[in-house]
Parts: structure tokens; sequence; C-alpha cells
């Protein structure tokens, strides 16, 4: 079957940095996203990664290697806005994006 | 606006009642997907649309679950008999493109359905 683990939940201190891992099982592979969700709202897009290495967007940068099925969302200089839940998906062969359970983030001053 | 709109965005309905749910995607757009989320789970795939074909519907649970999107734009996904089970939030996205590398998904804010 088609399986993406990431942790329920992780806790970090304002300003620090933290790095959320996900590990993926899928049929095919497509494409690996990370999306943000604020409580009660829509998610919305971090970041994509379909060739291996590192991709950087200001304060948030996305790894992947396809051979370990494994990928990881960095955040620097953490901020108080920054607490969400963090998505990662996999668009497998067929197109279809496999979501994570997502990953709860608690910022702390 | 410019975003995807959602309505209602709550909806309380008594076990056994019909719903429909509405999504207006950002004009242009040619793909529509419905999602359903429950608290503190990801999404789960229910249906996708390019234009107006319903190129997928794999992921809905039952029967009594149906989308349709006429004109290719607004899409309405109706639940008929509701079960308490049912109770979710149903999340609609659209992406400019069709089939294929999705890139990004454009998401609406969900209409949370609650079955008494």
């Amino acid at each position: 079957g088609q399986n993406i683990d990431q942790p329920t939940e992780m806790t970090a201190t304002e300003g620090a940095i933290v790095q959320i891992n996900c590990t993926y099982q899928t049929s095919g592979f497509n494409g690996l996203f990370w999306y943000q969700q604020h409580a009660g709202e829509a998610p919305t897009f971090l970041s994509y990664n379909v060739l291996d290495g590192l991709e950087e967007k200001g304060r948030f940068s996305s790894f992947l290697s396809r051979s370990k099925g494994y990928s990881y969302l960095l955040l620097k200089e953490l901020q108080m806005k920054d607490s969400a839940s963090y998505l990662c998906a996999v668009e497998d062969s067929n197109y279809q994006l496999i979501w994570g359970a997502g990953t709860k983030l608690i910022i702390k001053p | 606006g410019a975003g995807v709109s959602q309505s209602p965005r709550y909806k309380v309905a008594k076990r056994g009642q019909d719903v429909a749910l509405r999504c207006d995607p950002i004009s242009g757009h040619v793909s529509l997907f419905w999602y359903q989320q429950a608290l503190g789970q990801g999404p789960e795939f229910l249906t996708y649309f390019q234009n107006e074909a319903q190129l997928d519907k794999s992921g809905l649970p039952s029967d009594r679950f149906f989308a349709e999107r006429p004109e290719g734009s607004v899409s309405t996904l109706k639940i008929q008999r509701t079960q308490q089970e049912d109770s979710a939030v149903y999340l609609c996205a659209s992406s400019p493109g069709g089939l294929g590398p999705t890139g990004e998904l454009f998401f609406g804010e969900g209409s949370r359905l609650t079955v008494l």
C-alpha cells in the first residue's frame, strides 16, 4: 500500500530551527509537496521537490532523497506565526496526491 | 475574490438528510479536486475533474456521494442520507493545468460538515 509517515507533533522555540521529516512509500513518484495549514484554514503551498537535493525559499527549505524515500522541511528563525500543521504529500504514478497526516508544530516563546 | 470559494463554511445536518457543498474555483483553472479531511488527519482524495469531465471518482466512499461540475467551473459535492461518519471538513482545490505534474494546488477554506 501507499504510506506517508511524519511525526504527529513537534515543539520548538521562537528564533530556533526545526526539521520536520517525511518518509514515503508510494506507487511511483512524480514529486513531493509540503503544505502549511493553520487551524481551521486551508492548506497553503510551501514547496515542491522532484529532484534530489535542497530547495531553499526564504526561511523555509525542503530536501528530497528519492532513493531513501525521504524528505524534510527545514524552518529557520522560527516565528510564532509558524505554529501550524505541516503536511507532506507525494504525487504518485497516477498523478494523485497521497497525503501524510500532518505534523503539528508548536512554537514556544 | 481571487481565491477558491466554498460554501457553506459550516453545515449541521441530521442523520439521513441530504447536503450539497459548493466550490467556486479560481477562474480558468482546469483541474478541480475534492478532499475529505478528518480532524488531525491529512486530506483524503475523493474525486477529480478536468474541466467538466470527472476523470477519477475512486475516492468517493460510497454511492451516497456524488459530485458534478457541469460547465467546467463551479462544482457541487452532494451527500445523500448523511451518516455520522460523514462528519469532516470537505476541501476543494483547483489548479491551472490538467492531469500531470500538478504543481501547486489552491485550496478553499473548506466546508465543515457535522452530522448529528
